[in-house]
């Protein structure tokens, strides 16, 4: 399984909207609709953001929202805030129990 | 609250066995409802899932790593551990145990993570 692709960097202004594409095949991202976002801010453990492509746990805010279309996920923030600068990892199941991760991607608030 | 806490060496000499311990707390391993996981991440690089393991012993791993890895899980300690053989300077990462719901694909619940630095 190779890595699902993401952009290296994103970036917004306060109160902006972002998107963060995640890229797979129809063996991972395609065929399944278990793909989850975590936020890893510096130094830190990574955060549970979405799962099954769209669901958020409690407590995640709704500004928080992903979807997906084909073989590509997508993680949207909106009404940004300085303390969205983090880094964002998708994550999808690939078939016989096997997750597979994203690059990442790095959102810098300006 | 449940929280998961890694332990194990954080220096690891090249060609030997990484050995790392995820103790569960506030919760039983042994619930059907989960696995148990190991994911890394190497310095300044994204993240990568290694395995899991259900608490009956059955195991997934990823298939880049299978050759290398044995996860295992000790019911009596609320315990599951993670052995990587013949590392490399690769192998150098923070190294997370976390939970994920059986019939699901995501990590709900991580350990803070511990730093393995494989060096000579």
């Amino acid at each position: 399984q190779s890595a699902l692709t993401q952009p290296r960097s994103v970036s917004g202004s306060p109160g902006q909207s972002v998107t963060i594409s995640c890229t797979g095949t129809s063996s991972d991202v395609g065929a399944y609709n278990f793909v989850s976002w975590y936020q890893q801010h510096p130094g830190k453990v990574p955060k549970l953001l979405i799962s099954d492509v769209s669901k958020r746990p409690s407590g995640v805010p709704d500004r928080f929202s992903g979807s997906k279309s084909g073989n590509t996920a997508s993680l949207t923030i909106s009404g940004l805030q300085a303390d969205d600068e983090a880094d964002y990892y998708c994550c999808s199941y690939a078939g016989n129990s096997i997750l597979v991760f994203g690059g990442g991607t790095k959102l810098t608030v300006l | 609250q449940l929280q998961l806490q890694e332990s194990g060496p954080g220096l690891v000499k090249p060609s030997e066995t990484l050995s790392l311990t995820c103790t569960v707390s506030g919760g039983s391993i042994s619930s059907s409802s989960y696995y148990w996981g190991w994911i890394r991440q190497p310095p300044g690089k994204g993240l990568e899932w290694i395995g899991n393991i259900f608490y009956s012993g059955s195991t997934h791993y990823n298939p880049s790593l299978k050759s290398r890895v044995t996860i295992s899980v000790e019911t009596s300690k609320n315990q599951f551990s993670l052995k990587l053989s013949s590392v490399t300077a690769a192998d150098t990462a923070v190294y997370y145990c976390a939970r994920r719901r059986s019939y699901f694909y995501y990590m709900d619940v991580w350990g803070k993570g511990t730093t393995v630095t494989v060096s000579s």
